[in-house]
């Protein structure tokens, strides 16, 4: 299953709602999670299965979806919200997506 | 606290081969999945290699089958990752990861340990 991220880039202001989109080739069947890299760290899981927040994560950041189309939600964007935000589907393999970078306009 | 710290990266002439090691704590071991992913150099992640808690089961993409092997010894709660015949595309960071223990995500990252494959 290849993913599709859009947009590649994004810029946004603090306080911000913010929506990341991450498109299946196949029914990914919401095993589906969100990942966030700040520059220089691991990849930190947000979300699980399309809408589970990991547990440390603000509330702030929510996913959605269904089939082949999933969204995370940044409810108010903030500072510390810059990074790079992947998808990844363990449907069928596991694949990532190509990445979404989010900065502060 | 869950710890995973991988050791032996470095720099690799192309056609030689290179083991990555991965000390776990914090968890019991042998109870969960587990999986390496790369980042190449300002790339997206690509999924490496997985492994069964037994170490019975291992799976892999095409772009690394034949010439990396997942490994682990429980007793030592460490994972492995040898990779030979590389190439210079396998340069990359190498993150060691544990899976949730139900489903296919990956909640635990270590902090990765850098491969360059250049003559």
């Amino acid at each position: 299953i290849q993913l599709t991220q859009s947009p590649s880039l994004l810029s946004a202001s603090v306080g911000d709602r913010v929506t990341l989109s991450c498109k299946g080739s196949q029914n990914i069947n919401n095993y589906l999670a969100w990942y966030q890299q700040k520059l220089g760290e691991a990849p930190k899981l947000l979300i699980y299965n399309t809408n589970s927040l990991q547990t440390g994560i603000p509330s702030r950041f929510s996913g959605s979806g269904s089939g082949t189309d999933y969204t995370l939600t940044i409810s108010s964007l903030q500072p510390e919200d810059v990074a790079t935000y992947f998808c990844y589907q363990y449907n069928n393999g596991l694949t990532f997506g190509s990445g979404t970078k989010l900065e502060i306009k | 606290e869950v710890q995973l710290v991988e050791s032996g990266g470095g720099l690799v002439q192309p056609g030689r081969s290179l083991k990555l090691s991965c000390a776990a704590s914090g968890f019991t071991f042998s109870n969960y999945y587990m999986a390496w992913v790369r980042q190449a150099p300002k790339k997206g992640l690509e999924w490496v290699a997985t492994i069964s808690t037994s170490g019975s089961r291992t799976y892999y993409p095409d772009s690394v089958k034949g010439r990396f092997t997942i490994s682990r010894d429980n007793a030592k709660s460490s994972l492995y990752l040898q990779m030979n015949s590389l190439k210079s595309e396998d340069t990359a960071t190498y993150y060691c990861a544990r899976r949730a223990y139900y489903d296919g995500y990956y909640p635990y990252w270590g902090q990765g340990v850098m491969v360059t494959v250049s003559s």
